[in-house]
């Protein structure tokens, strides 16, 4: 099973609301990824969880919060999110980070509008 | 990680060989040259990957110059669902940084019936 899956498909959410984005791999993965995908645009790397502990924070406002409840799960929580931040959110997991030449598996992504 | 060069845009007939071609003339000897692509509306797909010699799976092939300076992903016998964003990413093979996959632009590839 070479499969991530991301909760929903998609959200449409209001700038006072909060909301959350799931993500759950069966891989036996210990490094998972948040992506965030503008239109027209390459995927950006947002956080980096390693043996379920945040290893890489790129500079992401404190508006998005990511958290891993366990080896398996991903989640991305948001609050007070503004119009800028609608995107195609992108999760992936891979094998722990320093393996050698290990490719990341991306979940279909989840499609989010900030009205 | 080095960055990489490619074309913006290329077109296919149904049913040929593409070659998607990749400069990346700073690459360093511990970096890989990895392909993924990304069908619209969907996440990135792990193509290939290789060092310095000639790689093959049962998706496609990566070609690399002697000098790594520039690499080709060719698709052998090319679909209307390979339509895709194909990017080629230089990255370390291992250690503390070898996570980052820094997408470029890519190639939009448009398989033509």
């Amino acid at each position: 099973d070479t499969e991530v899956t991301q909760t929903p498909k998609h959200l449409v959410m209001g700038m006072t609301n909060k909301k959350s984005l799931k993500c759950e791999q069966h891989m036996g993965h210990r490094a998972m990824y948040w992506y965030k995908q503008k239109a027209k645009k390459p995927p950006e790397l947002m956080f980096v969880y390693s043996y379920e502990k945040l290893s890489i924070n790129e500079s992401v406002p404190s508006r998005f919060s990511p958290e891993c409840p366990n080896s398996s799960l991903l989640n991305l929580h948001l609050h007070a999110l503004q119009p800028e931040d609608s995107a195609l959110y992108l999760c992936a997991s891979s094998q722990a980070l320093g393996t050698l030449n290990h490719e990341q598996y991306f979940g279909p992504g989840t499609r989010l509008t900030v009205t | 990680d080095a960055k990489t060069t490619q074309p913006p845009s290329m077109d296919c007939a149904e049913g040929r060989a593409a070659n998607l071609p990749c400069n990346h003339s700073t690459i360093s000897g511990n970096e890989y040259v990895y392909w993924y692509r990304q069908i619209h509306s969907q996440g990135p797909q792990y193509i290939i990957h290789g060092l310095k010699n000639n790689e093959t799976n049962e998706m496609a092939s990566l070609i690399i110059t002697e000098d790594r300076k520039s690499s080709t992903l060719i698709l052998p016998h090319a679909t209307l669902r390979d339509t895709a964003v194909y990017y080629c990413i230089v990255r370390v093979a291992s250690g503390g940084s070898n996570y980052k996959l820094t997408f470029g632009k890519g190639t939009l590839l448009t398989v033509n019936p």
